[in-house]
């Protein structure tokens, strides 16, 4: 158990519509990064923030958004969903936002799109 | 831009047999982390293994060794007494100081036989 925590675990949804995915990162941790695992993309980093603020950018779609919250956990929004967005998005987190932090990994949300 | 390439989509090991999984990556930095994530049927991403560039000593951890060539951008994993448990997807991760996200390989998915 990385002590990252992630919901919910699965999600079943609908072309068009909106989900939220929320994550707690380990306790002392500042940073949450999320990233999207994929059949045909592989595993892509999506967003990071640190203390409430976006501190990188990755392969985010216009439709995705996050956000961290003061207690710094952190949901990730999908809007106007697709097939495409089907996949398995995964929350890490790290002490600070330094490049020399290890991140762990929280157990994934396993997102479908019918 | 940075990038990670596993050419081993599938390997396999005879339980207590030793077994070696290829990482090559490419970057113009020269200080940087490479790690091993391991990726269960459960589909959580433990942590495996890390190295920092600048360190000669290659990294150990139980039964989990690498050997890091960084001349020849070269970071294999070594598992030895290979157990059922070993069974997994491993993924080969690269981050370093121009940016804060984790590149990944696309994976190399070991059975291992009893």
């Amino acid at each position: 158990d990385s002590g990252v925590t992630q919901t919910p675990k699965h999600l079943i949804t609908a072309t068009g519509q909106r989900v939220t995915l929320r994550c707690s990162p380990r306790s002392g941790d500042l940073s949450v990064y999320w990233y999207q695992q994929s059949l045909d993309q592989g595993l892509q980093f999506l967003i990071q923030y640190y203390n409430g603020e976006e501190r990188a950018k990755g392969n985010i779609l216009e439709r995705f958004s996050a956000q961290q919250f003061p207690d710094l956990h952190s949901e990730l929004n999908l809007s106007s969903l697709e097939l495409g967005d089907s996949a398995l998005y995964f929350c890490a987190s790290s002490v600070a936002s330094g490049w020399t932090d290890t991140q762990y990994f929280g157990p994934g949300t396993r997102l479908t799109v019918l | 831009a940075q990038t990670v390439t596993q050419s081993q989509p599938e390997m396999s090991v005879q339980e207590a047999e030793t077994v070696t999984l290829s990482c090559t990556y490419d970057t113009s930095e020269s200080d940087y982390y490479l790690f091993w994530y391991k990726q269960p049927p459960s589909r959580q991403m433990i942590l495996v293994i890390r190295q920092e560039a600048y360190k000669q000593q290659n990294a150990t951890e139980n039964r989990f060794s690498v050997n890091f060539q960084k001349a020849a951008k070269s970071f294999s994993l070594k598992i030895s007494d290979s157990q059922l448990g070993d069974a997994a997807m491993y993924f080969c991760a690269y981050r370093g100081g121009a940016t804060n996200k984790l590149i990944f390989g696309t994976g190399t998915l070991l059975a291992v036989q009893p």
